[in-house]
C-alpha cells in the first residue's frame, strides 16, 4: 500500500507569491490533515478536511486556504507569501471519519523556502 | 488551549543504553500519540495510546491519562534512534492535534 504522497518535496519561492502543495493520502483514507513545522514554533495544526469539507482549522491567517476533491487528495495554497512562511508543510491521512480516533500516517513534507 | 510539555528537550546517549521520555498534557485529552522524526523530515507514527501501555520491539509507552502524562521507553538504544520524538494531542473536542516541542535524542556508537 503506497503511503502519503506530497509534492513538490521541496519548492523556492519569493515574497508575494503564492504556492500550491498537494497531498496524495493512502488508499482509502478519507480524513487529511495540515500541519506547519517551522523551528520557532514547531508543529502547529493548518486544517483538516474529510469528504470534501472542512472540518476544521487552526489559527492561521486567510492567506492559508486547502481544499479537498472528490479523490480524497487535498491541496493547500499559501498566497501573499511571507519570509515566515517558510517552513516544512507535512499531510496526514487518516482512515477515520475522526482524526482524533486513528492513527495518522504523514507524508516526507514539503519543505518551502521563501527568500 | 491544552498544553503539551515534553522533557527532557535534548537527549544524548551511547549505543545500547535506555531512556525514558515524557510528555506532560494540561488538560484531559481524546487520544495521545508519539512520533518520531527523521533527519529528514518523516513523521513516524510510533504508538496510538490513549491510556494502558503498549509494547512494539524495543519501544514501549505508558499513558496515564488520570495523572495527565504519557512515557516512552527506549530501550537498548541504537544509532537509527536519533531524531525528534513527539507526543501530540488531541483536544477534547477533536478538533485540533495539539504537538509538544519534542524531544532531540542523539545516539552515538
Amino acid at each position: 500500500k503506497a503511503g502519503v504522497t506530497q509534492t513538490p518535496r521541496y519548492l523556492i519561492k519569493t515574497r508575494g507569491q503564492q504556492v500550491t502543495l498537494s497531498c496524495s493520502p493512502i488508499s482509502g483514507h478519507r480524513s487529511v490533515s495540515w500541519y506547519q513545522q517551522t523551528p520557532g514554533q514547531g508543529l502547529q495544526f493548518l486544517f483538516e478536511y474529510f469528504s470534501e469539507t472542512q472540518r476544521n482549522k487552526g489559527n492561521f491567517p486567510g492567506r492559508f486556504s486547502g481544499r479537498q476533491f472528490s479523490n480524497s487528495r487535498s491541496e493547500m495554497n499559501v498566497s501573499t507569501l511571507e519570509l515566515g512562511d517558510s517552513a516544512l508543510y507535512l499531510c496526514a491521512s487518516t482512515d477515520g471519519q475522526a482524526s482524533w480516533a486513528n492513527v495518522l500516517t504523514f507524508g516526507a513534507g514539503s519543505r518551502l523556502t521563501v527568500l | 488551549g491544552i498544553q503539551v510539555e515534553q522533557s527532557p528537550p535534548d537527549l544524548i546517549l551511547q549505543e545500547g543504553a535506555n531512556s525514558t521520555l515524557r510528555c506532560n498534557f494540561s488538560d484531559s485529552v481524546n487520544n495521545l500519540q508519539w512520533f518520531h522524526q527523521n533527519p529528514w523530515g518523516q513523521l513516524i507514527n510510533l504508538f496510538y495510546i490513549p491510556s494502558g501501555t503498549k509494547q512494539n520491539g524495543r519501544l514501549s509507552a505508558t499513558t496515564v491519562a488520570t495523572e495527565r502524562y504519557s512515557l516512552l521507553y527506549i530501550s537498548s538504544s541504537q544509532t537509527t534512534d536519533s531524531g525528534v520524538y513527539f507526543c501530540a494531542v488531541h483536544n477534547q473536542a477533536g478538533t485540533a492535534l495539539i504537538f509538544g516541542k519534542g524531544t532531540t535524542l542523539s545516539v552515538s556508537s
